[in-house]
């Protein structure tokens, strides 16, 4: 089975601070994606990349960047944290019109 | 809002009995997805049907898709305590470039008692 990886289970970062999440897929997937989860509002797409070095805005890019200098590594960067960036990261990985397999998530804290 | 939307937000049922939940969204899919999410965890990928199905079945779900009411349906038969998970569909809209992307649902959150 696929598997999606995330480089941590949890995370507390302080206001400011530039911040990397990782996430790396292991089964040859073209296309990864950046949600975060937070209650009443569900998952939302912050971005997407559909091959190496290419990269598409989602719906709530602000305050991101993204690189995808690989194929199996797809990073988010929180540019300057913010408090109101606190949720829960989940990066995913998908073949074309296929389910996507996600990894664990990172809950990250910003004080 | 172009995001399927679960019905009801949240169901509490015995174990044994069947869990039904239901998706409605606004615009035309390419396929539409049910996940499961255990509590702070990742999701889970369970079934995909695609706009020229009507219905598909895994192990105990059952998925039903009617593209002339827009909506969706996930049943669980027998339900099982380990079934408590939130459930969520996901729609994918074929857009050109970017036709993988998959817009979720807020969830149906399912309490299956002993």
């Amino acid at each position: 089975d696929v598997k999606v990886t995330q480089s941590s289970r949890y995370l507390v970062k302080r206001t400011g601070e530039k911040v990397f999440l990782e996430c790396v897929q292991d089964m040859d997937h073209e296309n990864m994606f950046w949600y975060r989860q937070d209650p009443g509002l569900g998952l939302r797409l912050i971005y997407f990349s559909y091959d190496v070095k290419m990269k598409e805005k989602g719906d709530i890019p602000e305050g991101y960047s993204v690189s995808r200098e690989k194929k199996e590594r797809f990073s988010l960067i929180l540019e300057s944290a913010s408090t109101n960036q606190t949720s829960m990261y989940l990066c995913a990985s998908s073949l074309w019109e296929r389910g996507y397999t996600f990894g664990s998530g990172t809950r990250l804290t910003v004080v | 809002s172009q995001q399927g939307e679960e019905d009801p937000q949240a169901l509490s049922i015995q174990e044994g009995e069947n869990a039904t939940m239901n998706c409605s969204y606004k615009t035309s899919i390419n396929n539409l997805q049910w996940y499961r999410q255990n509590s702070g965890r990742g999701l889970v990928h369970l079934i995909l049907i695609r706009s020229n199905e009507r219905e598909k079945h895994s192990g105990r779900l059952r998925v039903t898709l009617d593209t002339s009411k827009k909506s969706s349906s996930l049943l669980i038969t027998a339900s099982r305590a380990a079934d408590t998970a939130s459930y969520f569909c996901a729609r994918q809209v074929n857009s050109g470039g970017s036709n993988y992307k998959l817009t979720f649902g807020k969830g149906t959150l399912l309490t299956v008692n002993p």
